[in-house]
């Protein structure tokens, strides 16, 4: 089993949809958590990070963490045309700078 | 302009022909790593560092090989690539190496082994 899950997608979805974008985890030492999004041809960008259990909002995004589920969860509202990539899931241990990602989810916004 | 520059960006190369792949940062950051992307895996990191002359594993470290003897370049090597290798390469860079820092990402490698 894969230390981190998450949902394989493609998703299409069209403009102004609100999008979910989850992964699941299997390892509790895992504390810190990230969204990223990969631009075709281009390395990842972060989005947002958190730590604590709860939601975490910045603009259109809202990164949800659940820690006692193991489940974390990214919502794009309003989505745009622009927000068409693969989102990226990533989790490092409380202890150690290894970062471990997802393997992506592609998302289509279609205008 | 803040960048994560990798070298080359396209490499076919024959099994066991040893190769390296640079990545140079501009920024000062003391963390970088080295990623590979497959379909349906992901990104899966194979060697990080946390400054000069510290190293350590990643989760694919077989078969790779990496230095870090000044702060800004952090080269890959592979002694003798096998076609198991062939792979979307990623370099990454940041200030300490933790969540809340991005990690600035190089435009990567694409690596085939034939």
């Amino acid at each position: 089993q894969k230390e981190v899950e998450q949902d394989p997608g493609p998703l299409s979805v069209p403009e102004g949809a609100i999008v979910s974008l989850n992964c699941t985890y299997s390892n509790s030492a895992f504390q810190y958590f990230m969204w990223y999004r990969q631009y075709s041809r281009k390395g990842p960008e972060l989005l947002m990070y958190t730590y604590s259990s709860g939601n975490k909002e910045d603009g259109r995004f809202t990164a949800q963490v659940d820690k006692s589920s193991k489940y974390i969860s990214l919502f794009i509202r309003d989505s745009q045309p622009s927000d068409s990539a693969t989102y990226l899931c990533a989790m490092i241990k409380n202890y150690g700078q290894n970062f471990v990602f997802g393997p992506g989810t592609r998302l289509s916004v279609l205008p | 302009e803040a960048q994560v520059t990798q070298n080359p960006r396209y490499l076919i190369t024959v099994t066991g022909k040893k190769l390296t792949v640079t990545c140079s940062q501009n920024m000062n950051h003391e963390y970088m790593s080295w990623y590979r992307q497959d379909p349906g895996l992901g990104l899966r990191q194979i060697y990080y560092s946390m400054n000069v002359e510290v190293t350590d594993k990643g989760d694919v470290p077989e078969g790779y090989k990496v230095s870090r003897k000044e702060k800004r370049n952090f080269p890959l090597i592979l002694e003798s690539p096998s076609p198991n290798q062939t792979s979307l390469y990623f370099c990454a860079s940041s200030l300490y190496g933790v969540s809340n820092q991005p990690q600035h990402f190089g435009d990567g490698t694409r690596l085939s082994i034939l």
